[in-house]
């Protein structure tokens, strides 16, 4: 069964600092690859997506991700985080035969020291 | 484009009771997906409609059901409400073909007492 490990419950880092989120997956075949973010009290907000090709993958607000088959890992980075990344942020899996059926994980909740 | 909206935002029922939420997807999109979450089980997957049809559904309870209009609109229903349906219900819209990209509404905050 698919399955997504953000190991990671609650990140603080630095206004300015670098970020990464871990993700983890468990999927049989390539899988589809997503992170989102969702502030309080808000829906989810696509950042960025993988489906084949290019294994780093740009999204908005200054994401990236790296797809990393040898280590079943999807993390996303940014070289310098705003206090207004404060959210949770959420990675999830995909299958073609399922492609609406998102597998999400537990999410990583991100605080913004000033 | 307007993005997906969702009705009443806030709701309050009463244990036993049932409830009906509203999606509206983004225009053009024919896919519509529920989810469910909660801080215990995070974000799980309900059912997706598509042409007005279910297309795939998650491991929930037959209170859960949904149904999808011809103009892609879908509602969803609780029915003998439960203090565990607390949670909020977040529709995603898709369009149609290769994309896998799902869109999703601000959600709707179900509060049961």
């Amino acid at each position: 069964a698919q399955s997504v490990t953000q190991p990671d419950i609650h990140i603080t880092v630095s206004e300015g600092a670098s970020l990464e989120l871990r993700c983890n997956y468990s999927y049989g075949a390539t899988p589809y690859l997503f992170w989102y973010v969702q502030s309080p009290g808000q829906g989810l907000q696509l950042l960025l997506k993988y489906f084949s090709g290019d294994t780093l993958v740009q999204g908005i607000k200054g994401f990236e991700a790296e797809f990393k088959r040898s280590q079943s890992s999807f993390n996303l980075r940014k070289p310098s985080v705003h206090w207004s990344d404060a959210a949770e942020y959420f990675c999830a899996v995909a299958s073609y035969s399922s492609a609406s059926k998102i597998i999400f994980g537990s999410g990583t909740r991100l605080s913004i020291r000033p | 484009k307007a993005g997906v909206t969702q009705t009443p935002r806030y709701l309050i029922k009463t244990r036993g009771q049932q409830v009906t939420l509203s999606c509206s997807p983004i225009s053009g999109h024919r896919s519509v997906s529920w989810y469910q979450q909660t801080p215990g089980q995070g974000l799980q997957f309900l059912f997706e409609y598509f042409s007005e049809t279910q297309r795939n559904k998650g491991n929930f309870p037959g209170r859960f059901s949904g149904r999808q209009f011809s103009n892609s609109r879908s509602e969803m229903n609780v029915s003998t409400l439960e203090l565990g349906d607390s949670a909020l219900y977040l529709c995603a819209s898709r369009p149609a073909g290769e994309s896998y990209e799902q869109y999703f509404g601000p959600g709707t905050r179900l509060t049961v007492t």
